[in-house]
């Protein structure tokens, strides 16, 4: 079945330093991908999106790669801020079937000055 | 992009009670979703509410502790039956527009004593 596996966390970062989520899914066609980010005590909101191979998804300075040959979707920054701290989650919709998202676990991401 | 309210934003409720949280969305859609999150957890799809017919509940969630309402194409209602301290999560609900984007509401904090 469908499904996507997320870097486990904590993650704790220096500001400025880089920062990589991994990201992989399993899904039969061809999915879109996305990554979600929970700021603490909001709502779930939309970092980017990306929806065939090869495009990049971008926003706030942060990217990611939809790689279908490792079947990848990995989450990067150059230089985080303290204010990028959050949970971060890997997501995908599949082309078939309902239009539901299937969620990674989760990566909670903390910047410190 | 979609607005999305949810009422109540959060709740203390008491076991054995039950909780109907609504979901309002500032356009019409076809499927509707919801979700919950557990304390440390990713999403998890509860059922699929589609306008005029029942709702589609995914496995460990049955009808008699999550009824769904759908009444039209822009509102939704979940109930938390017979709650537990176990039932203490984030439920949000979510919509998907064209192409394959999903927007999610603010979420409703339960707490269940």
């Amino acid at each position: 079945g469908d499904s996507v596996t997320q870097m486990e966390g904590p993650v704790t970062l220096s500001e400025e330093a880089f920062l990589t989520i991994n990201c992989t899914y399993t899904a039969t066609g061809y999915p879109s991908l996305f990554w979600y980010v929970q700021y603490p005590g909001e709502g779930l909101q939309l970092l980017l999106k990306a929806t065939k191979a090869d495009d990049k998804g971008s926003n706030k300075g942060f990217e990611a790669t939809y790689r279908k040959e490792t079947t990848s979707f990995h989450l990067e920054k150059g230089s985080v801020q303290v204010s990028d701290s959050a949970v971060y989650f890997c997501a995908l919709i599949t082309q078939t079937g309902a239009n539901n998202l299937f969620f990674g676990t989760g990566t909670r991401l903390t910047v410190i000055p | 992009s979609a607005v999305i309210s949810q009422k109540p934003s959060r709740d203390i409720c008491q076991r054995g009670t039950s909780l109907t949280i609504q979901c309002q969305v500032d356009s019409q859609v076809t499927m509707m979703f919801w979700y919950r999150q557990q304390p440390g957890q990713s999403l998890t799809l509860i059922a699929t509410a589609n306008q005029g017919s029942e709702a589609t509940y995914e496995s460990g969630f049955v009808i008699d502790k999550f009824p769904i309402s759908r009444p039209n194409l822009t509102f939704s209602t979940l109930t938390v039956s017979n709650m537990s301290p176990e039932d203490s999560s984030i439920y949000l609900c979510s919509v998907v527009r064209p192409p394959n984007e999903q927007f999610f509401g603010p979420g409703t904090r339960l707490t269940v004593l």
